[in-house]
């Protein structure tokens, strides 16, 4: 089975640029999650979407930071504009069951973003 | 108060040694408890997970959930140089429909052949 797949794994961009993080998540899972972990940090839940819906989006910053998932397969994330407070590992994680996260997630590798 | 706490470590111990790791947690909504290990510039892989209070075991790894504590532990039996990570304790409460995880800081393990 593959994994979660995830790029660019690295991205440095200056404050105030945008950028664009891309997902694919094990075929078949209907439920994708972004992550934001800062160094020295847990994973911070961004979004949650079930196929193509938004499930929870409590904590994305919605002024500077945008999601979708077009088709319920692939997502994209992102942020414009950036600041410095943004730079952290984005991690994109999917599960097979609706909301059954006690079986836990599959997280991809991450893109590590640097905003200078 | 953070719902989760866990000491960030690090955490130094020779080949062999038995490891425990912990993480208290305020939410008393918390049933279903996760151990993730994340080897550096790498995504969380889960370990194990466990429903409500008790033991689980899986090879050289047992977690054991107190909930009247609000306690969680995961204990590594004749821990290995290739356990050397960051271990992320995770809770989701029980609820219908979608169940939010929050996840621990992490404590990093290092274990020195």
């Amino acid at each position: 089975e593959a994994g979660v797949a995830q790029s660019p794994r690295y991205k440095i961009i200056e404050k105030r640029q945008s950028v664009a993080f891309w997902c694919n998540p094990i075929s078949g899972h209907a439920t994708l999650y972004w992550y934001q972990q800062i160094l020295g940090q847990g994973p911070k839940l961004l979004i949650q979407f079930q196929n193509n819906g938004v499930v929870d989006d409590s904590q994305l910053p919605k002024d500077r930071f945008s999601a979708e998932r077009l088709k319920g397969v692939d997502s994209t994330l992102k942020i414009q504009p950036a600041k410095l407070e943004d730079s952290a590992v984005y991690l994109c994680a999917s599960s097979l069951d609706r909301g059954r996260t006690n079986y836990g997630y599959t997280f991809g590798s991450g893109t590590r973003l640097t905003v200078v | 108060q953070k719902e989760v706490e866990q000491d960030p470590g690090p955490l130094s111990v020779p080949e062999g040694a038995i490891v425990s790791l912990n993480c208290t947690y305020s939410n008393s909504a918390f049933q279903y408890f996760m151990w993730y290990r994340q080897y550096s510039r790498k995504g969380p892989e889960l370990l194990m997970y466990t429903y409500s209070s008790g033991n689980k075991e899986d090879g050289r790894f047992t977690a054991q959930v107190d909930k009247s504590s609000k306690y969680i532990s995961l204990f590594i039996r004749d821990s290995q140089p290739s356990d050397s990570a960051t271990y992320l304790c995770a809770m989701s409460p029980l609820r219908g429909g979608y169940q939010k995880v929050t996840f621990g800081i992490g404590t990093k393990l290092q274990v020195i052949p």
